[in-house]
Parts: C-alpha cells; sequence; structure tokens
C-alpha cells in the first residue's frame, strides 16, 4: 500500500523567503503526483500536476519537481506572501483510481 | 463552467435522519470521487465513479450509498450515521479514470460539512 510522507509538518517563515515543501513515497509505480492547497474549512485547490513521465512543472511562483525512482517530490516557492499561508498537500495516484494523500505541510508566512 | 460544486455547504442531521449530499460538475469529466476528511487529517478516498459505474469502495459501511444519476452528478445518500461520521466531505472529478492514458488532475468541490448529533 502507498505511503505518503510530509516533511516539515508545519512552516514559519517570514515574507518573501523562498522555501521548499517536501513529500515522499513508498511505491514508485505512480501515474502521477498532484500538489493542492488547502485554506482552512474549504476544498483543495489543485496547484500543479506531474505525470511520471515529467520531472517539473512550473506555474507562477511554483516549481514541483518529481523523482520517481528515489520517491520524492518537492514544491518550490519562491518570494513567499502571506496570502500564500494554508495547507499544502501532495497526493500520489497509483494503479486503479488509488490516490494517497500526504498529511500535508501547514504553512504561515508573516508579513 | 469549469468548477465542481457541492450542496448543501453545511448539514447537521441526527443519527436516525436519512440525507443526501450532491455534486455537480459540468466540465464533460467522466470520473468522479467521494472523499472523507477529518479535522487536520488528509482526505481519504472512499468512493470511485468510472464512466458512471461504481469502480472503488473503500470499505466503507453500508450506511454510506453513492449513486451517480449522470456524468455529471454524483449523489451521496446517507442514512443511521454515527458522531464520528462528522466530517468534511469532498467531492472531485477528473477528465478520465486512472489507468486510461496515465491519468488525470483531479478537480475537487469546496466540500459539505457534516455534523451528526
Amino acid at each position: 500500500k502507498q505511503e505518503v510522507t510530509q516533511i516539515p509538518a508545519a512552516l514559519s517563515v517570514p515574507e518573501g523567503e523562498n522555501l521548499v515543501l517536501n513529500c515522499s513515497f513508498t511505491d514508485s509505480a505512480i501515474y502521477n503526483l498532484q500538489w493542492f492547497r488547502q485554506d482552512p474549512g474549504k476544498g483543495l485547490t489543485s496547484l500543479l500536476l506531474i505525470q511520471s513521465s515529467q520531472r517539473e512543472q512550473t506555474s507562477g511562483r511554483l516549481n514541483a519537481s518529481l523523482d520517481k525512482s528515489s520517491g520524492r517530490s518537492t514544491l518550490y516557492i519562491a518570494a513567499s506572501q502571506p496570502g500564500d499561508s494554508a495547507t499544502y498537500l501532495c497526493a500520489v495516484r497509483s494503479w486503479g483510481n488509488d490516490m494517497r494523500f500526504g498529511a500535508g505541510t501547514r504553512l504561515t508566512v508573516k508579513p | 463552467d469549469t468548477e465542481v460544486t457541492q450542496t448543501p455547504k453545511h448539514l447537521v442531521m441526527g443519527m436516525t435522519n436519512k440525507k443526501s449530499l450532491k455534486c455537480e460538475q459540468h466540465m464533460g469529466h467522466r470520473a468522479m470521487y467521494w472523499y472523507k476528511q477529518k479535522a487536520k487529517k488528509p482526505p481519504e478516498l472512499m468512493f470511485v465513479y468510472s464512466y458512471e459505474k461504481l469502480s472503488i469502495n473503500e470499505s466503507v459501511p453500508s450506511r454510506f450509498s453513492p449513486e451517480c444519476p449522470n456524468s455529471s452528478l454524483l449523489n451521496l445518500h446517507l442514512h443511521a450515521l454515527q458522531p464520528e461520521d462528522s466530517a468534511l466531505y469532498l467531492c472531485a472529478s477528473s477528465p478520465i479514470p486512472t489507468g486510461v492514458a496515465g491519468g488525470n488532475e483531479q478537480f475537487f468541490g469546496p466540500g459539505t460539512r457534516l455534523t451528526v448529533l
């Protein structure tokens, strides 16, 4: 069974810093990996989707990388802003529509 | 229309009530999902519908009954729930189910906050 781990569980940074969130998974036989953002009590907003054949994806200040062989993905956020404060979740999709989420990293960006 | 909608936003029900959650998307997606999320925990997959047919049931108790009347609509019927079933229920959709051309991005609705008294 796929296990997904996110480190750190919580992160607090001053505004303007660049930061990296980590996601690791135990089974490298994946279809894709998706990064989400979740604000308190709200649904999930998709940030980036990386297919298993890809190495990275970029959207604005966000860059996600995937190293399938080592079971790792990172989400890089450049020039962080207070509006980036949220919980960031990575989810790995394996065979048969099985999508497993990590526990998330709770990010606080201080003005 | 590029979003997944869910109704109601909040629901309070007693353990003897029967209620339903509704999810709708008009993006032409052929896979729809129900997730349950407890506070400060990640979402957990409950059901998957692929081409309007139930393809995955993650050992969910029978007091939860999913229904997919058509390709745009997904319901979750609730009956005789327990207080521990209180959670945020999230619906999602994706263009095609995983296993077909590599799998696609999932889009989530805002969720229904369910409280069982």
